[in-house]
């Protein structure tokens, strides 16, 4: 069965450190891949997303994403985080031809410290 | 303005009894779901609706049932037989089928608690 993993649970970085979170999938085909943020008391939406094209692909807020096809990862990036970015943050993947369906991985709470 | 609402926000089951979870949009978006979200789990697609008056299991049917009698309107049943209910439930909505590259609008979800 297709699954995306996220390696890292629980993140807990200084204000203007770096940021990375891995996401990884299980699935040989063509697929969507997604990046969604909720912060705090908000709705789940959209930080990035890919589709074709251009495998460096930003987002809202400084976010980007690479999509390393050869190693089916899709890790999330931003050079110097604020302590808004708090939130957690899901990888999805949808698969090419499905129903739209969405299948998202375990999540990371990221906490930025002031 | 237009978005996906949830309700009831938070809510409060006694084990045994069926509880209903309300999920009306109105972006004129065809296709909706029912995500599960638990704690270092992610979110679980319970079902999903591509047209009204269809729906399909997602992967944690189980002990759920849906109906999609209207365009803007997927509400979720947690019934009895569901093991583990407490949970915060998730309805989302996309436009037509795009061949997987749909983005989804969530709503702001809705809490269970069975006592």
């Amino acid at each position: 069965a297709q699954s995306v993993s996220q390696h890292n649970h629980h993140v807990i970085l200084s204000e203007a450190a770096s940021l990375e979170l891995g996401c990884n999938y299980s699935y040989g085909g063509t697929v969507n891949l997604f990046w969604y943020v909720q912060y705090p008391g908000q709705h789940l939406q959209l930080l990035l997303k890919y589709f074709s094209g251009d495998p460096l692909v930003k987002g809202i807020k400084g976010f980007e994403a690479e999509f390393i096809k050869s190693k089916f990862s899709f890790n999330l990036r931003k050079p110097s985080v604020q302590w808004s970015d708090t939130a957690e943050y899901f990888c999805a993947v949808s698969l090419a031809g499905n129903t739209g369906k969405l299948i998202f991985g375990q999540g990371t709470t990221l906490q930025v410290k002031p | 303005d237009g978005g996906i609402t949830q309700s009831p926000k938070y809510l409060f089951r006694k084990e045994g009894q069926n509880v209903t979870l309300s999920c009306e949009q109105n972006l004129n978006h065809d296709a909706m779901y029912w995500y599960r979200q638990d704690p270092g789990q992610g979110l679980r697609l319970i079902y999903y609706s591509q047209i009204v008056n269809d729906f399909q299991k997602g992967d944690i049917a189980e002990g759920y049932s849906v109906s999609r009698e209207k365009k803007e309107s997927f509400p979720l049943t947690v019934t009895s037989a569901q093991k583990n209910p407490t949970a915060f439930y998730l309805c989302a909505s996309t436009r037509a089928f795009l061949g997987g590259a749909n983005v989804l609008t969530f709503g702001a979800g809705s809490r269970l608690t069975v006592l």
